[in-house]
């Protein structure tokens, strides 16, 4: 069965950088893409961007253009996603989800969800 | 940027009663909508995609119809379980989510 594991909780401090994982299982990883969503407490989901498992392009969020980056390792089918220069409003559930391979589309397994915590 | 908007905020249904949620595009999307589901504590659901194609294992008292700018997603029948926040997402182009519809016991 598909499955999305994702790393555990993290807090870090303002400025910081935190790099999330998110294991893929139950398909073929290069046949699909991943997208990154994001939920801050108590609010609704922000599409954060998307990557190609097949090829590694990538389709960024305008908003977090400079401060993310995401990739893939397909020897051990886990994607990554990075982001800088961490702020309080940063704070939020993080999500990966498999998406389609040429380019963002509907998500239709999830990963559990990260916790992202900023604050000094 | 294409800004989703869904109506109502929340919205107050009797178990077996019908409820419509509406998501409006600011500008059109063509086909490329879908709706998610989400519980508390939860990862969203796939629920429809290509607006109106459930997704594998939907059961049938969810349908969504439209196209265009003007979307809807229609549970025919609320069971216990359908009690939760609904969003609708369009992929025609950087995606985006609309704020999404609290959907309550009444």
């Amino acid at each position: 069965q598909v499955q999305l594991v994702q790393s555990g909780a993290e807090v870090k401090k303002p400025g910081a950088s935190v790099k999330v994982s998110c294991k893929a299982s139950g398909y073929t990883f290069t046949s699909y893409g991943i997208s990154w969503v994001r939920q801050a407490p108590g609010q609704g989901l922000e599409w954060m961007g998307w990557i190609s498992a097949y090829n590694g392009n990538t389709n960024y969020a305008q908003k977090l253009q400079g401060r993310v980056t995401m990739t893939t390792d397909t020897s051990t089918s886990t994607a990554y996603m990075e982001l800088r220069s961490l702020r309080s409003d940063d704070t939020a559930v993080y999500y990966c989800a498999r998406d389609s391979i040429a380019a963002a589309g509907p998500d239709d397994y999830w990963g559990q969800g990260t916790l992202v915590t900023v604050s000094s | 940027e294409i800004v989703m908007t869904q109506s109502p905020a929340t919205l107050s249904v009797s178990p077996g009663e019908r409820a419509t949620l509406s998501c409006r595009a600011s500008q059109s999307v063509s086909s490329n909508l879908a709706w998610y589901q989400q519980k508390p504590g939860q990862a969203p659901r796939l629920l429809i995609y290509g607006a109106s194609t459930r997704a594998t294992g939907i059961p049938a008292r969810f349908s969504g119809s439209g196209s265009g700018t003007e979307f809807t997603l229609t549970i025919s029948s609320l069971q216990s379980e359908d009690f939760a926040v609904y969003y609708c997402q369009q992929y025609n182009n950087w995606p985006q989510f609309g704020g999404g519809t609290k959907v309550e016991i009444k």
